[in-house]
């Protein structure tokens, strides 16, 4: 059981280049969602899903598109990539049923925009 | 004003030391949740709670759901607890199930 598995680990682009994070779970969960981690800020939501084909928009979704064709895949693209969305980015997923619920991390990805 | 607050941001302890990180919440939630992520590496559960307390190992975890605020105990602290904590709410709605997470408390524990 791999858990959330997140690619690649480290990337670095120039301004304007794009680029897919990819994100697998095979844990069959509804509720995927990746995240942004800056330094003195939480984690902060940039789009998530709650099922195949269905996406919204978090907290900080400009610049980002995802798409959620399978239950087990969420990529996350970067359209244009600019400096400020130099970060370390966390893809999750999560179950919920009453009483219980629980998150599983990626091991995030270290991105540098250069 | 961020969801969760935690507190301290930064803790050093000595070997051995009690410890204690505490979380706020402002949001009505399913659920709270404290995470470990040791440098450079993932995020990892540590706790999921709803009500009452939980424990694992030397690890303890407290949840006031009247006061909205949450404990994270750990006795007899060690060099390999160094890491940050972070304290976040899961809130269900028809939207999704919503994570909100706290900036982290940053523990590092002297031999």
């Amino acid at each position: 059981n791999a858990g959330v598995t997140q690619t690649p680990k480290f990337q670095v682009l120039k301004t304007g280049q794009s680029m897919t994070l990819q994100c697998a779970q095979d844990m069959n969960h509804e509720y995927m969602s990746w995240y942004r981690q800056d330094p003195g800020m939480g984690l902060r939501l940039i789009h998530y899903s709650v099922g195949a084909g269905i996406t919204d928009q978090g907290e900080v979704p400009n610049g980002y598109n995802v798409s959620r064709s399978t239950t087990e895949d969420f990529p996350l693209r970067l359209l244009s990539a600019a400096p400020s969305q130099t970060s370390v980015y966390f893809c999750a997923s999560s179950y919920y049923i009453p009483g219980n619920t629980e998150a599983f991390f990626g091991q995030g990805t270290r991105l540098t925009v250069v | 004003k961020n969801e969760v607050e935690q507190s301290p941001q930064n803790l050093t302890a000595q070997e051995g030391e009690f410890i204690t990180i505490n979380c706020s919440y402002s949001v009505g939630i399913s659920a709270l949740h404290w995470l470990q992520q040791h440098p450079g590496g993932g995020i990892v559960s540590l706790f999921m709670l709803s009500s009452g307390k939980k424990k694992h190992g030397r690890l303890i975890a407290t949840i006031n759901i009247q006061e909205k605020h949450s404990s994270l105990h750990i006795t007899a602290s060690h060099p390999r607890d160094s890491a940050v904590y972070i304290c976040a709410v899961s809130k269900l709605s028809n939207t999704g199930n919503q994570f909100y997470f706290g900036t982290g408390t940053s523990l590092t524990v002297i031999p």
